[in-house]
């Protein structure tokens, strides 16, 4: 079965500019959550959707924003780049019928310069 | 706002040593998960505790759910190099995780 699937796995960026990252989740699970993981902050909870619903939402700017495909991939897009949003990115995939199985992906560096 | 507290931080201890960290919080929480993750990978799920008082075993890793269902420890035995990385201890909520902080382990040859 293969894993969860996110591209790309490093993105250098300017400030100012905006950024789209990707998550392919584990056949047939149909949740895929997004967090932020930073040295001072750890990993924080962007964001939840389910069959193409965003279910729950972190405490992040509304410059932080997510879709799901009815493939249940999904992408993250963050606008206007600011250097604190340098992080690594990940996604894990879940079921999504209340299991507690979380799959985490390799994640997206992103460094904002 | 951290919910839930790591400790230690950082641990750097000799190969066949044995060790504890702790993952505490002010309020009871249902289930708790702790996870593992290398450098340059996302966190990989070890083990989920449900009921207050539960031992889980995995290989040489214990992990323990505390009675009052506010905190966790996990213990390992003979620690190896190929534990090294960082140990994450996670709530789980509505939809989402919740993260300590960790703790870095360090486990030299």
């Amino acid at each position: 079965k293969a894993g969860v699937t996110q591209t790309p796995r490093y993105l250098i960026k300017t400030r100012g500019q905006q950024v789209t990252l990707s998550c392919s989740p584990i056949s047939g699970h149909r949740s895929v959550s997004w967090y932020q993981q930073t040295p001072g902050q750890g990993l924080q909870f962007l964001f939840e959707y389910f069959s193409e619903t965003q279910r729950n939402k972190g405490n992040f700017p509304g410059r932080f924003s997510g879709r799901q495909f009815s493939n249940s991939r999904s992408e993250m897009n963050v606008s206007t780049l600011e250097l604190g949003d340098s992080a690594l990115y990940l996604c894990a995939s879940n079921p999504g019928q209340g299991g507690y199985g979380y799959t985490f992906g390799s994640g997206t560096r992103l460094t904002v310069v | 706002t951290q919910l839930l507290e790591q400790s230690p931080q950082f641990l750097s201890i000799q190969e066949g040593e044995n060790l504890t960290v702790y993952c505490n919080s002010s309020s009871v929480f249902s289930s708790l998960q702790w996870y593992r993750q290398e450098p340059g990978e996302g966190p990989v799920l070890l083990v989920t505790v449900v009921t207050g008082g539960e031992v889980k075993k995995l290989k040489r890793l214990t992990f323990q759910f505390g009675d009052a269902r506010k905190d966790s420890s996990l213990h390992i035995t003979a620690a190896q190099p190929g534990d090294t990385g960082l140990y994450l201890c996670a709530k789980l909520g509505a939809q989402k995780l919740v993260f300590g902080q960790g703790t870095r382990l360090t486990i030299n040859p």
